[in-house]
């Protein structure tokens, strides 16, 4: 079946630098690609999401870039902060109503 | 708009109960889908419905039950609770009935232990 495969499990990094977390995803019919943050506790909340028809898009600090040759797509946060300390979820969306998460990644920005 | 509800926040079962998680959205989504959240893997899809009147399984429905009998509403039914269905529970919407639009909203989510 459709699969995510999400890396790194676990991120840290120091405050100021940059933070990429990769996927991968099986379906080559997928055609949208969201990345979520969740702290803890609360729920996933969208931060940006890239559709098949685009290689790249950006919104201040994040950027989320998409291969689909190669079924990848990945997340960039620059100039980290502290609140970007968080799990952050990768997901496909395989079909029209079928959403494939990856299992995460817990980023720690360390100040 | 109050978004996408779930009750309750919390709640403890004994193996065997029987328990309804509720879920209500106010955005005339028509997509409303249940995930259960475990440690390391990711949110797993148990049941979802495109309208009122239609369900459907995801890839984890075992052991659970669900109905849509108007827009609003997507409550999730345990029959008989088992330890293996202690979990974070979240419901998300999408796709407003008069629009194709992709972005999903989660509730706040209904944390479960089952004893």
């Amino acid at each position: 079946g459709e699969n995510v495969e999400q890396h790194p499990s676990t991120l840290s990094v120091q405050e100021g630098d940059s933070a990429v977390i990769k996927c991968t995803y099986s379906d080559s019919a997928s055609n949208y690609f969201p990345w979520y943050k969740q702290e803890l506790g609360k729920r996933p909340q969208l931060i940006i999401d890239i559709r098949s028809n685009v290689g790249e898009k950006k919104d201040q600090r994040i950027a989320v870039t998409l291969n689909k040759t190669a079924k990848h797509f990945s997340l960039h946060i620059t100039e980290t902060q502290p609140e970007d300390s968080a799990v952050y979820f990768c997901a496909a969306l395989s079909g029209t109503y079928k959403y494939i998460f990856g299992t995460g990644t817990r980023l720690k920005v360390l100040a | 708009n109050a978004g996408v509800t779930q009750t309750p926040k919390f709640h403890i079962l004994k193996t065997g109960q029987s328990m309804t998680l509720q879920c209500a959205q106010d955005m005339n989504h028509g997509y409303l889908s249940w995930y259960r959240q475990d440690p390391g893997m990711g949110l797993r899809r148990i049941h979802y419905s495109v309208a009122a009147g239609i369900t459907d399984k995801g890839e984890v429905p075992d052991g659970y039950n669900v109905s849509r009998s108007n827009t609003e509403d997507f409550p999730l039914r345990l029959e008989s609770a088992a330890p293996s269905q202690t979990s974070v529970y979240f419901c998300a919407s999408s796709f407003p009935l008069e629009l194709s639009y992709n972005e999903q909203f989660f509730g706040p989510g209904t944390r479960l232990t089952v004893l």
